[in-house]
């Protein structure tokens, strides 16, 4: 399956834990997206990161969420100290160039739940 | 601030006629449009795209039509089958960005 792969596709937290998802892009992409889905409503950009490096962060909120894109692995969207607010659906999307009129390809998603 | 807005939450149509799916946004500087269709559960698929540079892009059943000076643009499916029922967005980017601006949504019902 040469596609966005995340994982897990569904992570149950308790209010107070930490959340990890994670995305490996497609094949020959290095630039990755996060976007987050609420319930009812479209995607919202969250991160945009190539290679160890962080370009675009201006959808994340401004504490208790971080990413990364480590030059060996997955890039990994991190939850620290989860809210009942944090749930939603996460998806993961890559593109072989960060500009250019590429398409974005998308991961199936992480559904968070906050119990 | 919705910059890209999906006015009709749903639709139905008749297996074998056509569907149009409309998105309107109001960012002057977006110059490169995208439709994605979704089922429950699963990502976003890409199905269609459009520079600014062009109107129209066609795909075998699928047909974006891009207005500039309305801002609009347009998804038109046909003929519509029943697998064509799922949610369809509607996204923007810009020159100055990467991330894509998405619609709410337009959930399309084809029936028989």
């Amino acid at each position: 399956n040469a596609g966005v792969m995340q994982n897990p596709r569904h992570l149950v937290r308790r209010r107070g834990q930490e959340a990890r998802l994670r995305c490996s892009p497609m094949k020959g992409h290095s630039h990755v997206y996060w976007y987050r889905q609420l319930p009812e409503e479209g995607l919202k950009f969250m991160v945009y990161l190539q290679k160890e490096n962080i370009i675009d962060e201006s959808g994340m909120p401004k504490e208790r969420f971080s990413a990364e894109f480590p030059k060996e692995g997955p890039s990994i969207l991190r939850i620290q100290q989860v809210v009942r607010g944090d749930s939603a659906a996460y998806f993961c999307a890559s593109s072989p160039q960060g500009r250019g009129n590429q398409p974005q390809h998308f991961g199936d998603g992480t559904r968070l739940s906050i119990l | 601030d919705q910059q890209v807005k999906q006015n009709s939450p749903s639709l139905s149509v008749q297996e074998g006629r056509i569907s149009i799916l409309n998105c309107d946004y109001t960012n002057s500087m977006f110059d490169y449009f995208l439709w994605y269709k979704k089922y429950p559960a699963e990502g976003p698929t890409f199905l269609i795209s459009i520079s600014s540079i062009k109107d129209k892009n066609e795909d075998g059943r699928f047909t974006v039509f891009l207005n500039k000076s309305a801002k609009h643009l347009s998804l038109h499916i046909v003929p519509s089958q029943p697998g064509d029922s799922a949610v369809y967005f509607c996204a923007a980017s810009d020159r100055s960005a990467d991330k894509l601006i998405f619609g709410t949504g337009t959930r399309l019902q084809v029936f028989p």
